[in-house]
């Protein structure tokens, strides 16, 4: 089956640096996504993996490795606003997004 | 960037009545549209995906003549849930695929749905 694992919650520090680890099963693999998706708002894109290795985008960075079938996205110099939901979501053979419950993280003053 | 809209944003109705919800690509074009519902703390349900002139695709436990889906165009899809009742009361979010780059997708501002 398909499925994907990722802590349910997580809790930081403002200025701090978190990591969001995401492990996953699919039938075929077409890259991954990672979205943030704040309450009662729909997902909004953050980064797409489809190569082994680190992309970086400003304060957020995401990791791959195809052949362990885990992702990680790592955001810097938290800030409040960054409270949210942040989803993996690998892309299955049919082109499309497997989605599981993401991980609600928790920023502090 | 490629923008996705749904319309309305919010709707409250009575138990029995229908509602038509709309997912507009604003400068691409789809030709595939997914809808997806999303309960409180829920992850998001994929609920069908609709190609351009053609039936849409639903997922297993959507009932189809419930959930209507109708993608008459490559920039529009309408979901219509029919005789809605309270337990249908939650978040519709539409997404788009760009013709042009088949691995993304773009996801509209989703539609709160309420029935009374």
């Amino acid at each position: 089956g398909q499925n994907i694992d990722q802590p349910t919650e997580m809790t930081a520090t403002e200025g701090a640096i978190v990591q969001i680890n995401c492990t996953y099963q699919t039938s075929g693999f077409n890259g991954l996504f990672w979205y943030q998706q704040h309450a009662g708002e729909a997902p909004t894109f953050l980064s797409y993996n489809v190569l082994d290795g680190l992309e970086e985008k400003g304060r957020f960075s995401s990791f791959l490795s195809r052949s362990k079938g885990y992702s990680y996205l790592l955001l810097k110099e938290l800030q409040m606003k960054d409270s949210a939901s942040y989803l993996c979501a690998p892309m299955d053979s049919n082109y499309q997004l497997i989605w599981g419950a993401g991980t609600k993280l928790i920023i502090k003053p | 960037g490629a923008v996705v809209s749904q319309h309305p944003s919010r709707v409250i109705c009575k138990s029995g009545t229908s509602v038509k919800i709309e997912c507009r690509s604003l400068d691409f074009q789809a030709t595939t549209m997914f809808w997806y519902r999303q309960f409180p703390k829920q992850s998001l349900m994929l609920m069908a995906t609709s190609n351009e002139g053609s039936k849409a695709t639903y997922e297993q436990g959507v009932e189809k003549d419930k959930f209507l889906i109708n993608h008459a165009s490559l920039t529009l899809s309408t979901l219509t849930v029919t005789s809605a009742h309270p337990e249908d009361s939650s978040f519709y979010i539409c997404s788009a695929r760009d013709l042009r780059d088949y691995n993304e997708q773009f996801f509209g501002p989703g539609t709160r749905l309420t029935v009374l």
